[in-house]
């Protein structure tokens, strides 16, 4: 299957800076990236739709200014927690659409835990 | 909101076939349904997916009833690696953008 790479797997900040999460797809194309957050014992939570070229789309309840995403190539999208606070502390989880064939699979990164100290 | 629901847990014995249910009533005629299983602290995996008729590969077989109203993920021989959340999720069109919304999915203990 493809493949979909996060970087970094951990990372531990202090409160009030900001962390920058990559997303890529490392043998495919992906013009469509999803970004996921996850809770402990929860299911997957999606955040926002990244495009290629053009703005995100943020679900309900996101805030746009506090998770930025860009995707500015066919195999990156990242997602910037800015000003990050111990409630921001999660897994995240990006996903990319492989259109090789009609029913557009998803494929999932790894994911990033992220811990705001 | 999702538009799936799923057992919170289930037990199978080792070697047994584990049946995932899972129900999507609400399905539109042209959405597919997607299974991914996550093991703890990893990023979902791809099992299978479908549209209308019944699926196989390495991995699984899903089921998915002549009205498309629930399907069934079958793992013929269940090892302890299967330990796993599964997940059911139908890909829905939204604003001309195809969304993934995960349900709570079914927490999967293969016992030895």
């Amino acid at each position: 299957g493809a493949v979909v790479s996060q970087h970094p797997s951990r990372v531990i900040c202090k409160s009030g800076t900001s962390v920058k999460i990559e997303c890529r797809s490392l043998d495919f194309q992906a013009t469509t990236m999803f970004w996921y957050r996850q809770f402990p014992k929860k299911s997957l939570m999606l955040m926002a739709t990244s495009n290629e070229g053009s703005k995100a789309t943020y679900e309900q309840g996101v805030e746009k200014d506090k998770f930025l995403i860009n995707h500015a190539s066919l195999t990156l999208s990242t997602l910037t927690v800015t000003s990050a606070h111990p409630e921001d502390s999660s897994f995240y989880i990006c996903s990319a659409i492989f259109t090789g064939t009609q029913s557009y699979e998803q494929y999932f990164g790894p994911g990033t835990r992220l811990t705001v100290t | 909101d999702a538009k799936t629901t799923q057992p919170p847990s289930m037990d199978c014995a080792e070697g047994r076939a584990a049946n995932l249910p899972c129900n999507h009533s609400t399905i539109s005629g042209n959405e597919y349904v997607y299974w991914y299983r996550q093991i703890h602290s990893q990023g979902p995996q791809y099992i299978i997916h479908g549209l209308k008729n019944n699926e196989t590969n390495e991995m699984a077989s899903l089921i998915i009833t002549e009205d498309r109203k629930s399907s069934t993920l079958i793992l013929p021989h269940a090892t302890l690696r299967d330990t796993a959340v599964y997940y059911c999720i139908v890909r829905v069109l939204t604003s001309g953008t195809y969304k993934y919304i995960f349900g709570t999915g079914t927490r999967l203990k293969v016992l030895a």
